[in-house]
């Protein structure tokens, strides 16, 4: 799996949109990018994934350049609740459940 | 709520001990996945079952087992227990057998603490 790079610490103001970058730059063709997060000592839980085009749900979006060697996960409104670490994963399709977590990006969401 | 329930939430043994942990996964997943937590070495990848085989191995002591039963519910057996395997340990599941365009989805977890 393609080695990922991220800030280790962010923070961002209630209300507004956080933006984490992802550096990705050996990501092969078959390559996903997996967004998850975890809230203090809880289970990581799943944001998004996207493989060429941006993608969006109820949680983020997540932009992926052109070139696929950054993305950027977006949360549009930033909560309290969303301080958490963030890890960006890149993983092949065939790959089994060897995700490998590096140490993410600890946002903090401040009032 | 993930789905994925994990049993029991807290275990404190002492070393030399064996104890065993319980996962249940999503309604409709086939895959089980087994992760270790330290304060020291972040999420490490444990390994995976597939509707029952084993499908992928991370870096699991010798002293550690996994099975996945018929109904899907897998147990992850540790065994000699050392101080050093004080951690959280995490399951999750997914639908399919390969990481790809299928998420994985953790349970909550047991934190275990050996004395």
């Amino acid at each position: 799996d393609a080695k990922t790079t991220q800030p280790t610490s962010m923070d961002c103001a209630e209300g507004r949109a956080a933006n984490l970058p992802c550096n990705h730059s050996t990501i092969s063709g078959n390559e996903y990018v997996y967004w998850y997060r975890q809230i203090h000592s809880q289970g990581p839980q799943y944001i998004i994934h996207g493989l060429k085009n941006n993608e969006t749900n109820e949680m983020a979006s997540l932009i992926i350049t052109e070139d696929r060697k950054s993305s950027t996960l977006i949360l549009p409104h930033a909560t309290l609740r969303d301080t958490a670490v963030y890890y960006c994963i890149a993983t092949r399709y065939n790959q089994g459940g060897k995700l490998i977590f590096g140490q993410g990006t600890e946002l903090s969401v401040k009032p | 709520d993930s789905g994925v329930t994990q049993t029991p939430k807290h275990l404190i043994t002492a070393t030399g001990q064996r104890v065993t942990l319980r996962c249940s996964p999503r309604s409709g997943d086939l895959s089980v996945y087994w992760y270790q937590q330290s304060l020291d070495q972040g999420l490490q990848f444990l390994i995976q079952y597939y509707n029952g085989e084993e499908r992928a191995k991370g870096n699991i002591l010798e002293r550690f087992s996994a099975q996945q039963f018929p109904d899907l519910h897998s147990e992850l057996n540790l065994s000699s227990l050392e101080l050093g395997d004080s951690a959280l340990y995490f399951c999750a599941s997914s639908v399919g057998a390969i990481q790809g365009n299928s998420p994985l989805h953790f349970g909550n977890g047991t934190r275990l603490t050996v004395t």
